[in-house]
């Protein structure tokens, strides 16, 4: 029973495809976030999500748009890739003090 | 602002040794503090979390942390290090006070097990 489940684990694209990375929990948390781990190992918050509700969104290019159809998903889509999208993004879930649970990751390369 | 400092980008010890991971973090509010571990290739994993109560928390993997107000510290600790403690920890808070419920987390530190 994966708590938070993203596919695809890896993804390699050409620089000006567009993809999309999906994330799923079944936990019964009511918060998500997308993170962004790059090549020297910083996570930095891209979104967050509650109860389907945008609430944070740091400085992310507008290329970058999270969907989340319902509590327990939250997708992310990725317009024109560039090669500085390469990176390890990490789905979360969490509910009110409760642990933060992440996904495995999915490693995306841009070529 | 919510932030983290990890001021170790690598720490050595040999295995049987005690080990500490440092981190000191920055808040409004009240911290939720949380020590997470990565292995490579692999995604972040659970610790432990300080939010109230004893200063000294117990985790996973014979992990411990002490939260320490007065130096807004929460370094990690192990009493005997072993070789597949070999890692990258990071150490995450939340303010409590704000709305705001993403963790910020630390640069990470390499911790390096020797046998």
């Amino acid at each position: 029973d994966t708590a938070v489940s993203q596919t695809p684990k890896y993804l390699v694209t050409q620089m000006g495809n567009d993809k999309s990375i999906k994330c799923e929990q079944n936990l019964g948390h009511d918060t998500m976030y997308w993170y962004k781990q790059d090549s020297k190992k910083f996570l930095k918050i891209m979104f967050s999500y509650n109860n389907k509700e945008l609430i944070i969104n740091e400085t992310v290019p507008n290329r970058f748009s999270p969907k989340s159809p319902d509590k327990a998903h939250l997708n992310l889509h990725i317009n024109s890739l560039e090669l500085g999208d390469s990176a390890v993004y990490f789905c979360a879930s969490s509910q009110d003090t409760g642990g933060y649970t992440f996904g495995s990751g999915t490693r995306l390369t841009v070529v | 602002a919510q932030s983290v400092a990890q001021p170790e980008d690598q720490v050595n010890v040999a295995e049987g040794n005690p080990l500490t991971v440092k981190c000191t973090y920055s808040v409004s509010g009240n911290p939720y503090l949380f020590w997470y571990v990565q292995y490579p290739n692999r995604g972040l994993q659970f610790l432990l979390k300080y939010i109230t109560g004893d200063n000294l928390v117990k985790g996973s993997y014979g992990f411990e942390a002490e939260f320490n107000k007065s130096q807004t510290s929460f370094h990690l600790k192990k009493p005997s290090a072993l070789v597949s403690d070999s890692a990258l920890y990071f150490c995450a808070v939340r303010d409590m006070n704000t709305g705001r419920r993403a963790l910020t987390f630390g640069s990470g530190t390499r911790l390096q097990v020797q046998p």
